[in-house]
């Protein structure tokens, strides 16, 4: 079975633009959540959305939003980029309960210039 | 007091070594503890899930102290592919779902 999968795998941006990451979670999951990663520090929670829905919230601005489809995948977007938006995003995905091991995809990495 | 607090090292041993990592959280109403691993440039990975009773899992062994609000991590016989860097991972409370509070990890080195 395929694994959480994550396009693209590089971007390159400079401040000012906009970005979609997206995101498609393990067949069968319905649960996708998105995490900052930036170098040097352990992932920060952005957001978790389960059936289309969002479910939680991170410490992160408005300029941070995100959407799930109802095939489960998922689009991580950032407005009005920063040079400090330059991270690892990661896409986690599980079955929607508490309890479910959060599996990752490979992540995107995104360079604000 | 950070949610979730780990020495960032690097912890150099040569190969067969044992080593030891701690970690402390602030909530003591946290209700899940894993440790994940991740390499250089890649994804996270779990390692293992940290029970109030102990795990083991072949060279890994890990510990959850409640009262004391913290987690730790052996290895033992250390292994060259076990150079990493180890995510301390806390599931915070109040929540229905899993969100993930991560440490800032612990690097490990292992050298022949």
């Amino acid at each position: 079975d395929a694994g959480v999968t994550q396009s693209p795998t590089h971007l390159i941006k400079t401040r000012g633009q906009h970005v979609t990451l997206r995101c498609s979670p393990i067949s069968g999951h319905k649960s996708v959540s998105w995490y900052q990663q930036v170098l040097g520090q352990g992932p920060q929670f952005i957001f978790q959305y389960y059936e289309k829905e969002e479910r939680g919230r991170g410490n992160f601005p408005d300029r941070f939003s995100a959407r799930q489809f109802p095939n489960y995948s998922s689009e991580l977007n950032v407005n009005a980029l920063l040079l400090g938006d330059s991270a690892l995003y990661l896409c986690a995905s599980t079955g929607g309960r508490a309890t479910d091991t959060q599996y990752f995809g490979p992540g995107t990495r995104l360079t604000v210039l | 007091r950070k949610e979730v607090e780990q020495d960032p090292g690097p912890f150099n041993v040569p190969e067969g070594a044992t080593v030891a990592f701690n970690c402390t959280y602030s909530n003591s109403a946290s209700q899940s503890f894993f440790w994940y691993r991740q390499d250089c440039r890649k994804e996270p990975k779990l390692l293992m899930s940290v029970y109030s009773s102990g795990n083991e899992d072949g060279r890994f062994t890990a510990q959850l102290n409640r009262a004391s609000q913290y987690i730790s991590l052996l290895i033992r016989d250390s292994k060259l592919s076990d150079s990493a860097t180890y995510l301390c991972v806390v599931n915070p409370p109040g929540s229905g779902y899993s969100t993930l509070t991560f440490g800032k990890g612990t690097m490990l080195l292992v050298s022949p």
